[in-house]
């Protein structure tokens, strides 16, 4: 069965403080790994698709880098308003018009204090 | 992008009872999906609305528990029947938009408390 287990489950930084978040994974046949950030009260939000081990992606603070057994996301000075839950999540199924039925990790809730 | 938005935010429902949750979006999709969050817990799928025809549900799912309808290809409703405290949860609606394939655009959820 795949499986998706992110860690740590919460994070605490100082405004600047860089750290990663991980995804790791078993799933056979990786068709793409996604990254999603979810704030209190909200759906989740798309940051990231990466598909192949040595992909990066960056946006604004966040960096995410992908190997064959998990994905780091990176981020860089942080600040406040970085504070969410990030979530990872891997195709289990194809479900039809180029999408895929996600498997999702519990999550790392990030808090960065100023 | 695209505007999905969900109806109601959140309900206090009583034990027994059933409460349909909405989802419209302002745009024609072909894939929408139901998932629920539980607290502490990943996001689960639920099941896939199909436009026209019955909702295809996933391991654990059943149609006499959590009924789907998908008129058309901008509105789904997901509900909630015979509701006990276990059920109390976040239920998210997703949906697929052709431009981005494989990625997924979520509402805002809807969040259940059963007393």
């Amino acid at each position: 069965e795949d499986q998706v287990t992110q860690s740590p489950e919460a994070l605490r930084l100082q405004e600047g403080e860089s750290s990663s978040l991980n995804c790791s994974y078993t799933v056979s046949g990786l068709r793409g790994l996604f990254w999603y950030r979810q704030d209190p009260g909200k759906g989740p939000e798309f940051l990231f698709t990466l598909y192949s081990a040595g992909e990066e992606k960056e946006k604004e603070r966040l960096k995410a880098t992908l190997t064959k057994k998990e994905s780091f996301l990176h981020i860089t000075a942080p600040k406040p308003e970085d504070s969410a839950t990030y979530l990872c999540a891997v195709p289990y199924q194809y479900s039809g018009a180029g999408s895929y039925q996600l498997t999702f990790g519990k999550g790392t809730k990030l808090s960065v204090i100023p | 992008s695209a505007v999905i938005s969900q109806k109601p935010s959140r309900d206090i429902c009583q034990r027994g009872t059933s409460l349909t949750i909405q989802c419209q979006v302002d745009s024609q999709v072909t894939m929408m999906f139901w998932y629920r969050q539980q607290p502490g817990q990943s996001l689960t799928l639920i099941a896939t609305a199909n436009q026209g025809s019955e909702a295809t549900y996933e391991s654990g799912f059943v149609i006499d528990k959590f009924p789907i309808s998908r008129p058309n290809l901008t509105f789904s409703t997901l509900t909630v029947s015979n509701m006990s405290p276990e059920d109390s949860s976040i239920y998210l609606c997703s949906v697929v938009l052709a431009a981005v394939p494989g990625e997924l655009f979520f509402g805002e959820g809807s969040r259940l408390t059963v007393l």
